[in-house]
């Protein structure tokens, strides 16, 4: 099973300053995929095939990355981002799985 | 606009089983993968298993954590996923999500959940 290892496990983060949250997973895999959850709330498709916006994202967000290390960026943040943003990866030698998340809080 | 509601979650004893559903709407069910996703209190979500679609021939497959004790199913005269869950132990207390499945491992539309707590 491909391991992801998401860091910062927490951060706060002021408006309009920029986020950079990592996902780096045990063995290189064919796609990573993020999503965002608020308390209460089901995940949110939020960045599909590493870069790739859900439709209803706003463009201050972007993804990046390849093989084994991947990120998702705010360039500048706003109170609506507040969350745990989750990375989650596709490879044919694996079963899917989630990092264990990072939690997004307004400083 | 697609629709996915679960159904069937609750208390269980240990040992005990139970029959997810998900009534699936404003798609061409028979077009798409389908999976359950659990989540536990405060922690990441974990997949559970998929459904292919029709050409694939609706062919399965699990996460080793389940397979032998879950069985996913779905009727597709009725939009309907089912998870069958045998077995249960007190770590199976989760929410479980129906998600319909597009990109590769891309689960781009969830369902609100439904609540499965494992307990005597």
């Amino acid at each position: 099973e491909i391991v992801l290892t998401q860091s910062p496990t927490t951060m706060a983060a002021s408006p309009g300053e920029k986020v950079t949250i990592t996902c780096r997973a045990s063995s290189s895999v064919s796609y990573i995929h993020w999503y965002q959850q608020k308390p209460g709330a089901s995940p949110k498709p939020w960045i599909y095939d590493t870069s790739k916006l859900a439709s209803g994202v706003p463009n201050r967000f972007s993804g990046s990355g390849s093989g084994t290390s991947y990120s998702l960026t705010i360039s500048s943040m706003e109170t609506e981002d507040t969350a745990t943003y989750y990375c989650q990866q596709w490879s044919s030698k694996s079963p899917y799985t989630f990092g264990a998340g990072t939690k997004l809080e307004l400083k | 606009e697609v629709k996915l509601l679960e159904s069937g979650g609750g208390l269980v004893q240990p040992g005990g089983s139970l029959r997810l559903s998900c009534a699936a709407s404003g798609f061409t069910f028979t077009d798409f993968y389908m999976n359950w996703i659990r989540q536990p209190a405060e922690r990441a979500p974990e997949w559970l298993d998929f459904i292919r679609h029709k050409a694939s021939g609706y062919t399965t497959e699990y996460n080793p954590s389940v397979k032998g004790r879950f069985t996913i199913s779905r009727d597709n005269t009725q939009n309907m996923l089912y998870l069958q869950m045998n077995t249960l132990r007190a770590e199976d207390t989760a929410t479980y999500y129906c998600a319909r499945g597009d990109y590769p491992g891309w689960f781009a539309y969830w369902g609100q959940g439904t609540l499965v707590t494992v307990s005597s």
